[in-house]
């Protein structure tokens, strides 16, 4: 099973809502991964979390906040976002690092629309 | 620094025709490099991999080989298909560096029946 699973599919929120967006995966990995793409652009990092603990944050703006439940779950909480926000989120996990297997694997990603 | 640089698109093609997508990059080690695919409306698949100097990765028939001397990892395919349409990234990422990815601008691959 090499599946990322990322729910939900699209997303439409104002900009007083409060959302989250999940993921889930069952590789045993132990980095996970928030992506922010915009149209035809490449995904952009926004957090990484290794066995369970936030070990990068990109610059990200504080209306967006991780969290790591356990090592299978991954959480992206919403609150007061700008239109600007609108894109797609994309979940993305690995394995830790020193292991030779470095690729990560992405899910199916979270269209969101910020209106 | 770190970076990848892939050929601007879009990439019009025939089905049947030969495809290469140019790319290279600028590493301050020794990374592994990767292809990904992103279809309209979805994530990104791992397409194929390469993780040392002249390992060749392949996968639904295209290949990719690591090229340490000229630091380039172009993606070909002998014949694409119209379900090939899509966009193509190139990456890299170290071992040790919490697999923080690096990708390139993206290639967008058109195909013509």
């Amino acid at each position: 099973d090499t599946e990322v699973t990322q729910t939900p599919k699209h997303l439409v929120m104002g900009m007083t809502n409060k959302k989250s967006l999940k993921c889930e995966q069952h590789m045993g990995h132990r980095a996970m991964y928030w992506y922010k793409q915009k149209a035809k652009k490449p995904p952009e990092l926004m957090f990484v979390y290794s066995y369970e603990k936030l070990s990068i944050n990109e610059s990200v703006p504080s209306r967006f906040s991780p969290e790591c439940p356990n090592s299978s779950l991954l959480n992206l909480h919403l609150h007061a976002l700008q239109p600007e926000d609108s894109a797609l989120y994309l979940c993305a996990s690995s394995h830790e690092k020193g292991w030779t297997n470095t690729e990560a694997f992405f899910g199916q990603g979270t269209r969101l629309t910020v209106v | 620094g770190d970076s990848v640089t892939q050929m601007e698109g879009p990439v019009t093609l025939s089905e049947e025709a030969f495809l290469t997508i140019n790319c290279t990059y600028t590493a301050t080690g020794y990374p592994s490099l990767f292809w990904y695919v992103q279809y309209p409306g979805e994530g990104l698949q791992l397409l194929l991999k390469a993780t040392k100097a002249d390992d060749k990765g392949s996968n639904k028939g295209f290949e990719a080989t690591y090229r340490k001397e000229t630091t380039s990892f172009h993606l070909e395919k002998g014949s694409v298909q119209v379900s090939d349409s899509a966009v193509y990234f190139c990456a890299l990422t170290y071992r040790y560096n919490f697999n923080k990815f690096y990708f390139g601008s993206g290639t967008k691959l058109n195909v013509k029946p």
